[in-house]
Formats: structure tokens, C-alpha cells, sequence
């Protein structure tokens, strides 16, 4: 079946710097992947689409210059968490529908970030 | 809006035992998808099931069964012969519209089932 990867699977890192998390389909082509992130014993809020050759869009009460997303290309998106802080440390999981009907979604392992 | 709910935070049963978690959606689509997914405590997301609105025949797969009713809009999962290997996350889930634009999906809370021996 279709699969999704993430790297890296953890990171820790310290406080101010950033992070590039990226989400890959092996096996299909993905126009559109989703960002997810879920704090823990919490559910998983989608934070963005991400949009292969155009802008990616937020959900609300999401900062945008923090949570920067390139989707490069058919196969590659990346999620940058710029001056990372403590209350960022979470699960992040990124999903790709392959087409363009909705069959199911692919996720991701999914990134644990603790920021120290 | 639309909205997803598992009223059901934790359910600990001990192994053998039939659970069933419940989950109501809101929506004002017509066309939507549901889902159930598992995550054991590595994160991963397991898909279980995709229903969309228009196919109301419950399915059964194994131990796992799934009770879609659109008269109360919920879309309810059991596992018969409950195993410790089912002890994990579930979080049930709406998708409005057909088409990618509407696909990001809307998560429950999530119930913690624990399964003890």
C-alpha cells in the first residue's frame, strides 16, 4: 500500500533554534499533504495544508512565520518550526490523500520535537 | 460546523470482554467520510475503516464491527473478544467533501482502551 515517511522520526534540540521536519510519499504522487501536531493524551489538530507550487494554508491560531511549509515538490513537503520554544515540544504527524478523491489518508510515523 | 466526539476519555476492560466506543459527528455536509483509526503508543496512526456518507451498511472485519447510523449521527466501533494487543488510542474522524480541498480531517478526543489480562 501507499506509504508516507517523516524525518527525522525524534529531535531534540534547544530553545531558539529551528527545526525542518520533512514528509515524503514513496509511492504515490501527493498535490496536497496535511500537518497535524497532537500535544500529548491530546487529539490531533491539523495545523495546515500544504499545496505543491503555491502557498500553504493555515488553520486558525496557527503562526504562519513559525510554522514555515514548502511543498517542494509531488512527493516532498517540509515543516520548519522557526525559534523553537518548549510549548512546541510535540508529535507531529503529516498525512497525503494519493489522487484526488478521497480514499483514505496515508500518515506518516510521525516527528516527536522536544525542545529543551 | 463540524465536530467530532468520543465522550468516552478511558474504557478498561479485562481481556475477553466486548467494548465498544462511541463517536458522534457534526456536520451539515451531505458527502463526508468517517473514519476510525488506532495509535498504539508508538504514534503511528492505524487506519481501521473508512465509511462515507452514502454507505450506512455496518461492516465487520474479524473482532472489529462498526455501527454507522446518519438518524443519530454516530458511527460506532466494537471489538468483540477484546485482546491486550487492542489497548492503544482510538480517534474516530470526519472528512467533509469528496475532493482533496476537503479532506483534512477532523479528530475526536480520542479513547484510551486498555485491555488487562
Amino acid at each position: 500500500g501507499a506509504v508516507v515517511s517523516q524525518h527525522p522520526s525524534w529531535v531534540i534540540c534547544k530553545s531558539g533554534t529551528s527545526v525542518k521536519i520533512e514528509c515524503r510519499s514513496l509511492d504515490f504522487q501527493a498535490t496536497t499533504m496535511f500537518w497535524y501536531r497532537q500535544f500529548p493524551k491530546q487529539s490531533l489538530m491539523l495545523m495546515a495544508t500544504s499545496n505543491e507550487g503555491s502557498k500553504a494554508t493555515y488553520e486558525q491560531g496557527v503562526e504562519k512565520d513559525k510554522f514555515l511549509i514548502n511543498h517542494a515538490s509531488l512527493t516532498l513537503s517540509t515543516l520548519t518550526v522557526t525559534s523553537a520554544h518548549p510549548e512546541d515540544s510535540s508529535f507531529y504527524i503529516c498525512s497525503a490523500p494519493p489522487g484526488l478523491v478521497i480514499e483514505t489518508q496515508y500518515f506518516g510515523p510521525g516527528t516527536r520535537l522536544l525542545v529543551l | 460546523a463540524q465536530k467530532v466526539t468520543q465522550a468516552q476519555t478511558e474504557i478498561s476492560v479485562v481481556e475477553k470482554e466486548d467494548v465498544t466506543l462511541d463517536c458522534v459527528y457534526e456536520t451539515r455536509d451531505t458527502t463526508y467520510y468517517l473514519f476510525w483509526y488506532k495509535q498504539p503508543p508508538s504514534g503511528e496512526l492505524v487506519f481501521l475503516i473508512r465509511r462515507n456518507s452514502f454507505d450506512e451498511q455496518n461492516e465487520i472485519s474479524g473482532r472489529y464491527s462498526w455501527n454507522f447510523q446518519k438518524s443519530t449521527s454516530s458511527f460506532n466501533f466494537t471489538i468483540t473478544a477484546s485482546q491486550v494487543v487492542d489497548s492503544a488510542v482510538y480517534f474516530c474522524a470526519l472528512s467533509e467533501g469528496p475532493y482533496n480541498q476537503g479532506g483534512k480531517l477532523i479528530f475526536g478526543q480520542g479513547t484510551e482502551l486498555s485491555v488487562k489480562p
